[in-house]
Parts: structure tokens; sequence; C-alpha cells
């Protein structure tokens, strides 16, 4: 049973440029929510997204923006980057309308020069 | 809008000792709590949680937490730490009801010296 899978890893934007950050959901699970995770900080709400649509969002600016496709995986594009915007970026599933557990993935870090 | 507070940023404790991590949120209504923990290379993962019924709750690897809801806290616990616990511990919240997002603390970092 495959869990939350991230891609890419690990990349290196120039400020200005923009990224497209993938997810797919733990097998079962529906809902996806991203998470921006500074150095030192805990991870920060970015928006949720269930039936594909964005249901929640948190404090970040129109820059960032993301789309669930119907397989339930999950984008997040964030655009005219900049230094402030390097961080790990964690995509977490969840399946159980009752439990509300996240699942997490491994997160892909963007460094912004 | 939630908020979680996290009160210690970084413990070191030696094994055997008893771990305390304190944990605040601020919302009025009906919440769900979470601890998840990060080991080292490793993704977040849950430790426990709690919905509703007996406050004192207890997760995974010796680990329990208490629900005081006059005091909107909801402390980790642990009576003997082992090396292996050494992580980041992030305390959470979620309001009660539907896909309700979830709200991080800064975090906790554990070491645990042999």
């Amino acid at each position: 049973d495959a869990g939350v899978t991230q891609s890419p890893t690990h990349l290196i934007k120039t400020r200005g440029q923009q990224v497209t950050l993938r997810c797919s959901p733990k097998s079962g699970h529906d809902t996806v929510s991203w998470y921006q995770q500074a150095l030192g900080q805990g991870p920060q709400f970015i928006f949720q997204y269930y039936e594909e649509e964005e249901r929640q969002r948190g404090n970040f600016p129109d820059r960032f923006s993301g789309h669930q496709f119907p397989n339930y995986s999950s984008e997040l594009n964030v655009n005219a980057l900049l230094l402030g915007d390097s961080a790990l970026y964690l995509c977490a599933s969840r399946g159980d309308f009752n439990t509300g557990e996240l699942f997490f993935g491994e997160g892909s870090r963007l460094t912004v020069l | 809008a939630q908020s979680v507070s996290q009160h210690n940023h970084h413990v070191i404790l030696s094994e055997a000792a008893s771990l305390e991590l304190g944990c605040n949120y601020s919302y009025g209504g009906t919440v769900n709590l979470f601890w998840y923990v990060q080991y080292p290379g490793q993704h977040l993962q849950l430790l426990l949680k709690y919905f509703s019924g007996d406050p004192l709750v207890k997760g995974i690897k010796g680990f329990e937490a208490e629900f005081i809801k006059s005091k909107f806290s909801f402390n980790l616990r642990k009576p003997s730490v082992q090396w292996s616990d050494t992580a980041e511990y992030f305390c959470a919240v979620s309001r009660s009801g539907g896909y309700q997002k979830v709200t991080f603390g800064t975090g906790t970092k554990l070491q645990v010296i042999p």
C-alpha cells in the first residue's frame, strides 16, 4: 500500500520563476492538504482540496495555487517565486471523515536563489 | 482562527528521564488534538490523537497525552525516554467536524542522550 508520494524531492529555482509540485495521496484517500515548512518552524497550512475543489485556504497569497485531479492527486503551483518561498513543501492526505489523521509525504525541498 | 503554542523549543534529556512537552491551543469550540512526530530523516507521522471521551489518550511507543479543557492544554508525556525518541514533536489542533484544516505548533526538538 503506497503512502503519500511527492515529486520532485529537491529543486532549485531563481526569483521570479514558477514551480509546480506534485502529490499522490495514500491509496483510498480523497482529501489533500498542502503545507509549507520553513526551517525551524512547524508546518503552515496552505490549502486543502476535496472533490477537486479548494475547500479551505490559509494565509498565503494568490501566487500559491493548486489543483486536484479526478484520481485525487494534486499539484501545488507557486508563481513569481521569492527568496522567502524557500522551504519544505509537504503534502498530506486523509480519507477518514471522522479520524482526521493526516498522512504525510516526504516533502519537496524548494530553494529559491 | 485556531493557533497552537509549544513553549519548549529544544529539550535535552538523559535516557530513562521523564518527559513532558507543553502544548496550548486557542479555540473556544470543540477541537480535535494531535501529536505528530518526525524522526530524523523520516516524514511526519501521528503519535496520538484526541477526539472525544477519556481525556487521557495513549499513543504509540509508550507516549500519552492529557487533554485539559479548562487550560486549553494537551501536554505530551512519557515516563522514561529512550535514545530512539530523539525527534521533533509537533502539537496540532483542528476544529471538530468535517475536513477541517489542521494547525500545527512550531515544534519541540527532543534530544535524548544515552
